[in-house]
């Protein structure tokens, strides 16, 4: 069984620049999530999606950040324009009801 | 302000010894706490869990152990082995659930070195 993908697995781009984050979670979860690490900082929590539907976006930083989930498949992290601070590891995990959360390897995002 | 606290950045312990990893955590709310492994370049794994009406969960060489009254986790793995070598993230839930209701709250992570 497939894990959690993401693409591209590091993008470096310039500020004031758009960049698109995608995440494909295992076959069959209803629940994705995304999450963002700065630096030597914790795992923050950014947004849950139930199928197609914004469960909670409580963490999304502010609105340069749009995250999409069409069909309630696979998923995209939008960053438009692009700022320094938004450097960083960006995860999605998905689960299965309310079972344990399976994470993707990471987009490493380095704004310059 | 953080609600999940992982104070050690680092710990060296020998192969063949007992690790204990340790956090923190100021919210009463939550109601299921996690234990995920990450190794360089890779996502976290999902370790082991524990809810909130337990006070000890194992699986192997894996123990959890929570105090509700201290607001305090630790994990402890016996015998630490060289693949135990990573960083642990100490995660909450403010569902009693397996950890996939909601948005998990990370602690900033432990750096676990296992010393042969």
């Amino acid at each position: 069984e497939a894990g959690v993908t993401q693409f591209p697995s590091h993008s470096v781009i310039e500020k004031g620049q758009t960049v698109t984050l995608r995440c494909d979670p295992i076959s069959g979860h209803d629940n994705l999530y995304w999450y963002r690490r700065v630096m030597g900082k914790e795992i923050k929590f950014l947004l849950h999606f139930v199928k197609e539907s914004k469960q909670d976006e409580s963490g999304m930083p502010n609105n340069r950040f749009l995250a999409e989930r069409t069909g309630g498949t696979y998923s995209t992290l939008k960053v438009q324009p692009a700022e320094l601070e938004d450097s960083g590891v960006y995860f999605c995990a998905s689960s299965q009801g309310y079972n344990e959360q399976f994470f993707g390897p990471g987009t490493r995002l380095t704004v310059l | 302000d953080q609600q999940v606290k992982q104070n050690s950045p680092s710990l060296s312990v020998q192969e063949g010894r007992i690790s204990i990893l340790n956090c923190d955590y100021t919210n009463s709310m939550f109601d299921y706490f996690l234990w995920y492994k990450k190794y360089p370049a890779e996502g976290p794994t999902f370790l082991i869990s524990i809810s909130s009406i337990k006070d000890k969960n194992e699986d192997g060489r894996f123990t959890v152990f929570l105090n509700k009254s201290a607001k305090h986790l630790s994990l402890h793995i016996v015998p630490s082995q060289p693949g135990d070598s990573a960083v642990y993230f100490c995660a909450a839930s403010l569902y009693y659930s397996g950890g996939g209701a909601d948005g998990l709250t990370f602690g900033k992570g432990t750096h676990l070195i296992i010393q042969p």
